[in-house]
């Protein structure tokens, strides 16, 4: 069983410019998530995909969005970098099939992004 | 909207001593309840879980019990072993269907010493 994995593993972009991190999610799941996790903090909802189509988001600005493709890995698109949107941005991928802890998510190692 | 409070780190136990990391909660409905593991350079991993009051989960010698009446889930293991270092995150997850939003507390780091 393949696992949930992120890619790259580490990036550095400038103050206003634009990243994709991409994820391919565990084999026989059809649902991804997003988190950002900065420093010393637990992670937070950025936004879901179901079926390629957002379902549900966090309190995230428009300019990170995402997609879904239709083998279920998913990218995460950051515009207009911030010093602040440095963090570890986290993929988790789980089966959507039933209530709510049918399927627990199951996490990648994550993507270490630094603004400078 | 929907939160959760856990114990402020860090923690340092010696070997075989007993741990208890406090969380508390606050959601609307019945949240499903749980505890992430996050081992240094990984991502996190469930370490254990519980969906209805009163259920206990369990796992690796670690368990919580989904208190109701208190809004907690606190986590404990009778005898932590060096390799339990790591930091620990109490969740819970109150959409239903697909709709599988997760909530995170600060994390706790444990620090384990032999």
């Amino acid at each position: 069983e393949t696992g949930v994995t992120q890619s790259p593993t580490h990036l550095i972009k400038t103050r206003g410019q634009q990243v994709t991190l991409r994820c391919s999610s565990q084999s026989g799941h059809n649902t991804v998530s997003w988190y950002q996790q900065a420093l010393g903090q637990g992670p937070q909802f950025i936004f879901q995909y179901y079926r390629e189509e957002e379902n549900g988001r966090g309190n995230f600005p428009p300019r990170f969005s995402g997609l879904q493709f239709p083998n279920y890995s998913s990218e995460l698109n950051v515009n207009a970098l911030e010093l602040d949107d440095s963090a570890l941005y986290l993929c988790a991928s789980s089966l959507a099939a039933g209530g709510v802890g049918a399927s627990p998510l199951h996490f990648g190692n994550g993507t270490r992004l630094t603004v400078t | 909207g929907d939160s959760v409070t856990q114990m402020e780190g860090p923690v340092t136990l010696s070997e075989e001593a007993f741990l208890t990391i406090n969380c508390t909660y606050t959601a609307t409905g019945y949240p499903s309840l749980f505890w992430y593991v996050q081992y240094p350079g990984e991502g996190l991993q469930l370490l254990l879980k519980a969906t209805k009051a009163d259920d206990k989960g369990s796992n690796k010698g670690f368990e919580a019990t989904y208190r109701k009446e208190t809004t907690s889930f606190h986590l404990e293991k009778g005898s932590v072993q060096v390799s339990d270092s790591a930091v620990y995150f109490c969740a819970l997850s109150a959409g239903g269907g697909s709709n599988y939003k997760l909530t995170f507390g600060k994390g706790t780091l444990l620090t384990v010493n032999p």
